[in-house]
């Protein structure tokens, strides 16, 4: 049982390239997340999809682009980096309780750098 | 506006001491409550979730956690330490929205142990 594997690890952009980071879960949870993890701020959410086929924005939702590819996946999308993005991603999931949600289990975290 | 405060950036205790962790958040209900733990360079490892019932909840590696409702407050407790709980430690709410089913950290609290 893997639960939340996410690719790649490590990666280092160029600014103005673009990449994808993948997602994937397999305890067969309905809703995924993406956090980033920057120092002194916590983890704050980029977007999430609380089902398949649909994605929402989170609290800094630009400069990225999701896809619910399926059930299992859910990835992120950087257009066109920015050093801003420099971080360190999260992807999650959980599965919804009645009146609230579950507790989120994680990935290993992307670190991402954009020089 | 929901929001949850860890006060604490960092914190040093002696090994064998006890520790308390603060996390406090402004809700207008009872939202469902998180701790996870997160050592250098891995992903979130949940430590204990509050959904109901029982105030004092306990979780995995000898903690423990109290909710108060009148404080506002869900802090996270251990009698007495050791030196592989150095990490990070973040507080999590789930806040009863339908509209948002994520979880909001706080922007944790970094655990050092000294010998």
């Amino acid at each position: 049982n893997a639960g939340v594997t996410q690719t790649p690890k490590f990666q280092v952009l160029k600014t103005g390239q673009s990449m994808t980071l993948q997602c994937a879960q397999d305890m067969n949870h309905n809703s995924m997340y993406w956090y980033r993890q920057d120092p002194g701020m916590g983890l704050r959410l980029i977007y999430y999809s609380a089902s398949e086929g649909t994605t929402d924005k989170g609290e800094v939702p630009n400069g990225y682009n999701v896809s619910r590819l399926n059930k299992r996946e859910f990835s992120l999308r950087l257009e066109s980096a920015a050093p801003s993005q420099t971080s360190v991603y999260f992807c999650a999931s959980n599965k919804p309780r009645t009146g609230g949600n579950t507790e989120a289990f994680f990935g290993q975290g992307t670190r991402l750098t954009v020089v | 506006a929901q929001s949850v405060t860890q006060p604490d950036i960092h914190i040093t205790v002696s090994e064998g001491a006890s520790l308390e962790l603060r996390c406090n958040y402004s809700y207008g209900a009872t939202p469902y409550l998180f701790w996870y733990v997160q050592s250098p360079g891995q992903g979130l490892q949940l430590l204990l979730k509050y959904f109901s019932g029982d105030t004092l909840v306990q979780g995995i590696k000898g903690f423990e956690a109290e909710f108060k409702r009148s404080q506002s407050s869900f802090n996270l407790r251990k009698p007495s330490v050791h030196w592989s709980d150095a990490a990070e430690y973040f507080c999590a709410v789930g806040f009863l929205d339908t509209g948002r089913r994520a979880l909001t950290f706080g922007s944790g609290t970094r655990l050092q142990v000294q010998p």
